[in-house]
């Protein structure tokens, strides 16, 4: 157990819709990281937030947005949902005080979009 | 940009056999490398990391070595057991201070039977 949870595990929805995925990072974690994997693209790194700021961005598309709350867990919004966008979201906290720190991964929500 | 390139899956391999995966970069001054595994319905874990050139990694028995002249970073364990069966994953962190993005191969599966 790395100590990051998210919820919800699972997530079936329809093209169009809406979904919100949250994170809780380790205790005194101040970073928190999105990243998308799916078949076809591989891992991809999205966002990271530290202790509530924005700090660096990936190939994250308009469609979608994070933010990081002031206890520090962090909610990232998906909408329009399009079919490609199925796959399984990770987040993952580090301490983040420079930037080659460990990150722990979360077990990942699965996305399905119908 | 920054990438890694690792060999394609699936690797198998009996039990106690010696394992290499191989992984090579590209990228912009000094990144850090890691090497993750993930098992079966779970989320990634760090297996090893290397932070400047000629540092060695180790972990569970696997090793890897970051040479800068070669740009790669190459997964070695002596003799692997049935229990390391799962998808490993090269990557690297580029950024400084506390922005961090890590960037990561697309993953080699290791089979290993009896």
């Amino acid at each position: 157990d790395s100590g990051v949870t998210q919820t919800p595990k699972h997530l079936i929805t329809a093209t169009g819709q809406r979904v919100t995925l949250r994170c809780s990072p380790r205790s005194g974690d101040l970073s928190v990281y999105w990243y998308q994997q799916s078949l076809d693209q591989g891992l991809q790194f999205l966002i990271q937030y530290y202790n509530g700021e924005e700090r660096a961005k990936g190939n994250i598309l308009e469609r979608f947005s994070a933010q990081q709350f002031p206890d520090l867990h962090s909610e990232l919004n998906l909408s329009s949902l399009e079919l490609g966008d199925s796959a399984l979201y990770f987040c993952a906290s580090s301490t983040g005080t420079v930037s080659y720190n460990e990150q722990f991964f979360g077990p990942g929500t699965r996305l399905t979009v119908l | 940009g920054n990438s890694v390139t690792q060999m394609e899956g699936p690797v198998t391999l009996s039990e106690e056999a010696f394992l290499t995966i191989n992984c090579t970069y590209t990228a912009t001054g000094y990144p850090s490398l890691f090497w993750y595994v993930q098992y079966p319905g779970e989320g990634l874990q760090l297996l090893l990391k290397a932070t400047k050139a000629d540092d060695k990694g180790s972990n569970k028995g696997f090793e890897a070595t970051y040479r800068k002249e070669t740009t790669s970073f190459h997964l070695e364990k002596g003799s692997v057991q049935v229990s390391d069966s799962a998808v490993y994953f090269c990557a690297l962190i580029s950024g400084g201070g506390t922005a961090s993005k890590l960037t990561f191969g697309t993953g080699t599966r290791l089979q290993v039977t009896l």
